[in-house]
């Protein structure tokens, strides 16, 4: 079945240090990729998107590339800032049956803690 | 602003006794989610409505049961909560079922079984 792989947390940075969270995927088909954070207390946020090899989704500074040849969509961002603090789900919404369907399959989550 | 709302923000109940999860949008869209999410965990679907059409997860238990009586609002019901329910509940929409639609989530309801 689908699944998601992501680098296990927590992972603590200093302010304007650079981030890399890892995310594998495991999908029939072609499926569409998303970051999802949860700030403390608070629902999930879409943070960025692609929905086909190569895309590069972006927001806030945040970046992850769309790579089907190591079916990866790993997270990026160059300067981290406190209120990044949160934590980060990497999802899938892949085919099932051969019909559209936008069930995510998500994976564990990383926790990210920012000090000043 | 539109949003997804979820009623209420904490929910206490007794083993044993049925509860009700509310929630509402104001986006007008057509497919309503509800996840449960465990402590560390990630969400897991239990169901969801496109439209009025249910469809229940293969491993979600009988226990769990939803209702959509319009567009805007969805109850999640639990029959006879067990401490294993203890989690947070989280309602999400979305325009289509397409897998490029993002769905839009609400703040949750954090329910206790005592």
């Amino acid at each position: 079945g689908d699944s998601v792989t992501q680098m296990e947390g927590p992972v603590t940075l200093s302010e304007e240090a650079f981030l890399t969270i890892n995310c594998t995927y495991t999908a029939t088909g072609y499926p569409s990729l998303f970051w999802y954070v949860q700030y403390p207390g608070e629902g999930l946020q879409l943070l960025l998107k692609a929905t086909k090899a190569d895309d590069k989704g972006s927001n806030k500074g945040f970046e992850a590339t769309y790579r089907k040849e190591t079916t990866s969509f790993h997270l990026e961002k160059g300067s981290v800032q406190v209120s990044d603090s949160a934590v980060y789900f990497c999802a899938l919404a892949a085919n099932a049956g051969g019909t559209s369907y936008g069930k995510l399959t998500f994976g564990q989550g990383t926790i990210l803690t920012v000090h000043p | 602003d539109a949003m997804v709302i979820q009623n209420p923000r904490y929910q206490v109940t007794q083993f044993g006794k049925p509860v009700t999860l509310s929630c509402s949008q104001t986006l007008n869209h057509n497919v309503m989610y509800w996840y449960q999410q465990k402590s560390s965990q990630a969400p897991k679907l239990l169901f969801h409505y496109y439209d009025k059409d249910f469809n229940n997860e293969a491993d979600t238990p009988d226990n769990f049961q939803s209702r959509r009586p319009n567009t805007s609002f969805c109850f999640l019901d639990i029959r006879s909560p067990g401490l294993g329910d203890a989690a947070m509940y989280l309602c999400a929409t979305s325009r289509g079922e397409g897998t490029y639609n993002e769905q839009f989530f609400g703040p949750g309801t954090r329910l206790t079984v005592l």
